[in-house]
């Protein structure tokens, strides 16, 4: 089945600066890549995905990269702020008849004001 | 808000209990989703229904059941609890229409003691 694992386990920046968290695969028949970003006590929420037919994409100051040689993709986020401290969740899916997730196991982002 | 609705917030029980978590996906999402979030074991796909059916079964241990009834709520069955099993529950869900994307509720706390 599906392997996520994401890198680093822990991240601490200062305000203002950017911050990369990376993720690989290992089924080549992913196709979908969102990220979750999870506040203590609280649900996942999706903050931005990436579909296999696309190489980039951005939001506002998050975006996404994706390498599907290599089978790695990144979260980039852009002069970050206090409130971006959180918990961040890659995840994978195969498509076919169900699109499960397969999350990594999480990266604890601080930000320092 | 995610539009996916979870009941309850927060369950104590002791060992050897059974337990019912109901989850309520957005409006027009016939998939359901379950997931088990634990320190140790991180973000883990439990079992998906689509529509009523199962459709894919993830780390689901068989003291645990699920069902999706015709109005697409979902129940998550937990019989024989044991300490392990003290964990958040989440269920999410999507639809056709946007692909892959999940949509997480707020989730089910399980303390078991």
């Amino acid at each position: 089945g599906e392997n996520v694992e994401q890198h680093p386990s822990t991240l601490s920046v200062q305000e203002g600066d950017s911050a990369v968290i990376k993720c690989t695969y290992s089924d080549s028949a992913s196709n979908y890549f969102p990220w979750y970003k999870q506040e203590l006590g609280k649900r996942p929420q999706l903050i931005i995905d990436i579909r296999s037919n696309v190489g980039e994409k951005k939001d506002q100051r998050i975006a996404v990269t994706l390498n599907k040689t290599a089978k790695h993709f990144s979260l980039h986020i852009t002069e970050t702020q206090p409130e971006d401290s959180a918990v961040y969740f890659c995840a994978a899916s195969g498509g076919g008849s169900n699109y499960k997730l397969t999350f990594g196991k999480g990266t604890l982002l601080t930000v320092n004001p | 808000d995610s539009g996916v609705t979870q009941t309850p917030k927060h369950l104590i029980t002791a060992t050897g209990q059974r337990v019912t978590l109901r989850c309520s996906p957005r409006s027009g999402d016939l998939s359901v989703y379950w997931y088990q979030q634990s320190l140790d074991q991180g973000l883990q796909f439990l079992i998906q229904y689509y529509n009523g059916e199962e459709r894919a079964k993830g780390n689901i241990l068989e003291r645990f059941s699920a069902q999706q009834f015709p109005d697409l709520h979902s129940e998550l069955n937990l019989s024989s609890l044991e300490l392990g099993d003290s964990a958040l529950y989440f269920c999410a869900s999507s639809d056709l229409a946007g692909g892959h994307t999940q949509y997480f509720g707020p989730g089910t706390r399980l303390t078991v003691l």
